[in-house]
């Protein structure tokens, strides 16, 4: 399995609502990432997970609040989000330090209206 | 940190031709260097990378060259063919940690 899987692809919800974003990957992967990503701009990495431990949080909002259960699943919850919020969020993988590039799922649609 | 500059934002070709995107980037400490391919709809995908302990690296139609001490590095995608439509990024990193920067991207076209 060389795959990232993000469920849901598509995403419509209200700024009162509390919904969830999953990642999955079973390639042995010991790092993965939340990254956001506008139209036409390059993704922007919100969070990172080494080992299961968040190592890095670019001061996202705290409306977004990520979880990692174990070393293959990845959550992002949402919750009183704002219309701007609006974007297609990417789930990725790596190996860890050193070892190469990030695999990335298909991304998760998000409409917040 | 890092700042990565990608050029051009566009760039359309006749396929056949060749395809060349540039990248700068500021910290001499990145070693690292992937390129990313973008399809409408989808997440990015690696499509190649290099270590700053090349120049030159080479897969079928696709190649990249880095020049560290002018801290640029470029894709060179030859025999173009419209399937090579799409986004593409550029990054730059240091092996030390779990993160890299991307560039702007480039829209690239092929005309048929």
């Amino acid at each position: 399995d060389t795959e990232v899987t993000q469920t849901p692809k598509h995403l419509v919800m209200g700024m009162t609502n509390k919904k969830s974003l999953k990642c999955e990957q079973h390639m042995g992967h010991r790092a993965m990432y939340w990254y956001k990503q506008k139209a036409k701009k390059p993704p922007e990495l919100m969070f990172v997970y080494s080992y299961e431990k968040l190592s890095i949080n670019e001061s996202v909002p705290s409306r977004f609040s990520p979880e990692c259960p174990n070393s293959s699943l990845l959550n992002l919850h949402l919750h009183a989000l704002q219309p701007e919020d609006s974007a297609l969020y990417l789930c990725a993988s790596s190996q860890g330090r050193n070892q190469g590039g990030y695999t990335f799922g298909s991304g998760t649609r998000l409409t917040v209206v | 940190g890092e700042n990565v500059e990608q050029h051009p934002s566009t760039l359309s070709v006749q396929e056949g031709d060749s395809a060349v995107i540039k990248c700068t980037y500021s910290d001499s400490a990145s070693n690292y260097f992937p390129w990313y391919k973008q399809e409408l709809g989808k997440g990015p995908q690696l499509i190649i990378d290099i270590r700053s302990n090349v120049g030159e690296k080479k897969d079928q139609r696709i190649a990249v060259t880095l020049n560290k001490t002018a801290k640029h590095f470029s894709l060179h995608i030859t025999e173009t063919q419209p399937e090579d439509s799409a986004v593409y990024f550029c990054a730059a990193g240091p092996n030390t940690g779990n993160q890299f920067y991307f560039g702007t991207g480039t829209s690239l076209t092929v005309i048929p």
